[in-house]
């Protein structure tokens, strides 16, 4: 496809439950970020890729939270043992290379809900 | 403190008004300067970046950086209901930094 494709794009889970996201980057991007958007907020950041290692994880909320990106392209975002405050958007992002002014291109996000 | 600061809003203006939205940041070195442009249920696209100081114009839009005060905005000129969205101020890198957003709503 021409644009970041995150799957699935809404997901309801049950308190307690695991959860994990995927993410597909434009073709022979390098860098790969993921974001945590809730309501009426902007993205806040989580993690980033440059091809398969992940420099800054610094973002995380906590250790239930996961992320891998094992081949340099596709990501998957693991939630564990979910909490009510995780319900948001996740957002992931991709670019070319990792500078300045590179333009990041974001997929649609998966909505996710703790219930 | 967060690293750039946004004008909440939400904002609602009729057809043809100028809208006037505002960031400031806190760290001195930052060089980049980007708005980001949110539809709702998607994700952000890049609207304009900036380079240093001074204004950048891309048709209806103009982005203004005032290093000096540690300032930018967004101006859309002849609003247009298109242009109803969330709009982010984002600094770069490589990771981006956004401001909370604000909603505009452009009245027909």
């Amino acid at each position: 496809g021409a644009g970041v494709s995150q799957s699935p794009r809404y997901k309801v889970a049950k308190r307690g439950q695991d959860v994990a996201l995927r993410c597909d980057p434009i073709s022979g991007h390098v860098s790969l970020f993921w974001y945590q958007q809730a309501l009426g907020q902007g993205p806040e950041f989580l993690t980033y890729f440059q091809n398969e290692a992940q420099l800054d994880k610094s973002g995380l909320p906590s250790d239930r939270f996961f992320a891998e990106r094992p081949e340099g392209s596709v990501s998957t975002l693991k939630i564990q043992r979910t909490q009510q405050e995780d319900s948001a958007v996740y957002l992931c992002a991709s670019s070319l290379d990792p500078g300045a002014d590179t333009e990041a291109f974001f997929g649609q996000g998966t909505r996710l809900t703790v219930v | 403190q967060k690293e750039v600061e946004q004008d909440p809003g939400p904002l609602s203006v009729p057809e043809g008004a100028i809208v006037s939205l505002n960031c400031t940041y806190s760290n001195s070195a930052f060089q980049y300067f980007m708005w980001y442009r949110q539809y709702s249920r998607k994700g952000p696209e890049l609207l304009m970046y900036t380079y240093s100081s001074g204004n950048k114009e891309d048709g209806r839009f103009t982005a203004q950086v005032d290093k000096s005060s540690k300032y930018i905005s967004l101006f859309i000129r002849d609003s247009q209901p298109s242009d109803s969205a969330t709009y982010l101020c984002a600094i770069p890198p490589p990771q981006l930094s956004f401001g909370a957003g604000t909603t505009v709503t452009v009245r027909a």
